[in-house]
């Protein structure tokens, strides 16, 4: 079952910055937040994942809040590539992966 | 450096029949996860392999289904007697030791007539 809550679909405009939310009110200490996209007719790729502190790789940032009840995926700037879903998952060690719906991006140009 | 590879992409096949995908993880991931995924939903876990063994399945991996990982590199996933429910995206992904990240391969769309 998906521990966490995302909206369903988001818009952003080319070359912006874009803030993917996800809610996790239920999260264990132990949870790491996991963040995957799945571009159209492809598998599931990963973005970045944390545990308690702000994480940034090449692709995107994760901003944890401080109770870790939320979490924030941003892109800072927003291609046409970035076109996707975005599954938020939360993780404990030697868990599986539960994938909710997620939230369908949109990128206009 | 090639990434998961799965076969055949598309599959269809007759009600009632037998069909066989394969994956092929990156080379030393020591593991391998299936799911599945229809339309508008996030993957499902399947099944897990850490090495050979088999360590998990998840319920909805019925008799029906079988999955293998002789020698510890690709695996085999058999979906027998085939039913129009079967109907989905197969999805691969490995691991390597010691790290989380999935790596999904492309996936297998299986389509049951």
């Amino acid at each position: 079952d998906a521990k966490t809550t995302q909206p369903n679909s988001m818009e952003s405009n080319e070359e912006e910055p874009v803030h993917l939310p996800c809610n996790h009110s239920t999260i264990s200490g132990t949870d790491y937040i996991h963040w995957y996209r799945q571009l159209p007719s492809q598998g599931p790729e990963y973005v970045i994942h944390g545990l308690t502190s702000n994480v940034n790789n090449r692709m995107a940032s994760l901003a944890i809040a401080e109770d870790r009840k939320s979490s924030t995926l941003i892109l800072h700037r927003a291609t046409l590539r970035d076109a996707a879903v975005y599954y938020c998952i939360l993780r404990n060690y030697g868990q599986n992966f539960v994938f909710g719906p997620g939230t369908r991006l949109s990128v206009l140009p | 450096d090639t990434g998961v590879s799965q076969n055949p992409r598309h599959k269809i096949t007759k009600r009632g029949q037998n069909v066989t995908f394969r994956c092929d993880p990156i080379s030393e991931h020591n593991r391998l996860y299936w799911y599945r995924q229809t339309l508008g939903q996030g993957p499902e876990f399947l099944t897990y392999f850490q090495n050979e063994a088999q360590l998990e399945k998840s319920r909805l991996l019925s008799d029906r289904f079988s999955a293998e990982r002789p020698k510890g590199s690709f695996s085999t996933l058999e979906i027998q007697r085939t039913e129009q429910g079967d109907s989905a995206m197969y999805l691969c992904a490995s691991t390597p030791r010691g790290q989380s990240e999935q790596y999904f391969g492309p996936g297998t769309r299986l389509t049951v007539t």
